[in-house]
């Protein structure tokens, strides 16, 4: 099974609105990363946090850490319609060999 | 940068038939990953070289699937024969961190179908 996954699958809001995203993993983490996939192209790289971080920020992004809880969440806020993609998280585990492992990723469509 | 560089970003081929998919990493890349994303397993990580070497090929699914990397700037994934279970869009990604886990830059992915 996988090591990461997103909650929820789908996501639909409002442009303006705020986007929270969830992600679950199972094992002992280096660090986390998110990326954004947009229709028919690559993914491309958010934001990474350590697993000695709990919050991080990129512009209108904010990227939150729960060792504990073996739990991340991503807020974009003030959403636009260019934000609607597809969003994964990736861990890396010295138990996965330190691969990245992709969860199945949260849709996310902004409408305007 | 002109970026993680794959071809052909289209592939319709029949079953049986040999796919060599391409990828030029980003110059001074020294980790290379293959992945393919299919609807119902997801984004997932066929091998991955470093400095040229393969270093994990446990995610290859088959003997049909061979991947080489003769330079630093060109990389090859083989399926030979292909099936139609194969259909999936296929990423090359490279990254310069230590140990391969820093930030990955994707292509922009080979869509390959298999009749």
């Amino acid at each position: 099974s996988q090591q990461g996954e997103e909650d929820p699958q789908a996501l639909s809001i409002q442009e303006g609105e705020n986007a929270t995203m969830n992600c679950s993993y199972k094992t002992s983490i280096n660090n986390l990363q998110w990326y954004r996939q947009n229709s028919g192209r690559g993914l491309v790289h958010l934001i990474l946090i350590r697993s000695n971080e709990r919050e991080k920020h990129s512009g209108r992004l904010r990227v939150t850490l729960d060792t504990s809880k073996k739990s991340s969440s991503l807020l974009i806020t003030a959403s636009r319609a260019a934000d609607t993609a597809s969003y994964f998280c990736a861990t890396d585990a010295k138990e996965y060999g330190n691969k990245l492992v992709f969860g199945a990723g949260t849709i996310l469509r902004v409408k305007s | 940068d002109a970026g993680v560089i794959q071809s052909p970003r289209h592939e319709v081929t029949e079953m049986g038939q040999e796919v060599t998919l391409r990828c030029k990493p980003i110059s001074g890349h020294d980790y290379l990953f293959w992945y393919r994303q299919t609807m119902m397993r997801g984004l997932e990580l066929l091998i991955y070289f470093n400095n040229n070497v393969p270093i994990d090929d446990s995610g290859m699914p088959e003997d049909r699937f061979s991947a080489k990397m003769p330079n630093a700037s060109f990389s090859t994934l083989k399926i030979q024969p292909s099936e139609p279970r194969d259909s999936a869009v296929y990423f090359c990604a490279s990254t310069k961190t230590t140990g391969g886990y820093g930030e990955q830059f994707f292509g922009p992915g080979t869509r390959l179908t298999v009749l």
